[in-house]
């Protein structure tokens, strides 16, 4: 029972174009979201997170929304830069649950 | 300053034998987590450290996997009597205290049980 989902592996933009990567969860006790972006050999890094009190969050060139009601979140990186390429995870906590619960990942490409 | 690490990098054992994975948390976060990420699949909870005590060790798949954290600092994860289903990558990550919010990961030691 997967409570978080990526259903896009992977997810091809060029460059300077928008990339927006989606992620849906099934628990209702979520209310802590965090994207986090892994390149081969390393751990993963913390990119932007969003509160279930707000329905977006903007930092630089990403954007993160939230629709509750959806159980939906979206990052949005514009404009995208090769640079950007990497698997991109969402991942939820909630209440008083410290522990991340992550989704499968998307691998985006930016192509030069 | 320095982010979590992890030793070893990599770690080749054979089926049956016991393997030692070692975090070093960023300084003075309280907070210490594992995960391991099998291939394809995005890292799943092990186990959480507040201070020196495992307080939610649900996520271990069973007990042949033990943790510690004696000083509340360094933590080692401990597998005996290795499976070829062992094979993943394990992540450390820390924060500055339990709750929701943002975790720091460290590189992860790749165990491949052959």
């Amino acid at each position: 029972d997967q409570q978080v989902k990526q259903n896009s592996p992977s997810l091809s933009v060029q460059e300077g174009r928008i990339s927006i990567l989606n992620c849906d969860y099934t628990n209702s006790m979520f209310d802590y979201f965090l994207w986090y972006k892994k390149y081969p050999a390393e751990g993963p890094t913390f990119l932007i997170s969003i509160s279930s009190i707000k329905d977006k969050n903007e930092d630089g060139r990403f954007t993160v929304f939230l629709n509750k009601s959806a159980k939906h979140l979206s990052l949005h990186i514009v404009p995208s830069q090769p640079g950007d390429s990497a698997v991109y995870f969402c991942a939820a906590n909630g209440g008083s649950n410290y522990k991340l619960t992550f989704g499968k990942g998307t691998l985006l490409t930016v192509n030069p | 300053g320095a982010g979590v690490s992890q030793t070893p990098s990599n770690k080749v054992t054979e089926k049956g034998k016991y393997v030692e994975l070692r975090c070093d948390p960023i300084s003075g976060h309280t907070a210490l987590y594992w995960y391991r990420q099998s291939l394809g699949q995005g890292p799943e909870f092990l186990i959480y450290f507040q201070g020196t005590g495992a307080a939610d060790d649900s996520g271990l798949p069973n007990d042949r996997f033990f943790a510690v954290r004696p000083e509340g600092s360094v933590s080692t994860l401990k597998i005996q009597r290795t499976e070829r289903g062992d094979s993943a990558v394990y992540l450390c990550a820390s924060s500055s205290m339990g709750g929701p919010g943002e975790q720091f990961f460290g590189p992860g030691t790749r165990l491949t049980v052959l």
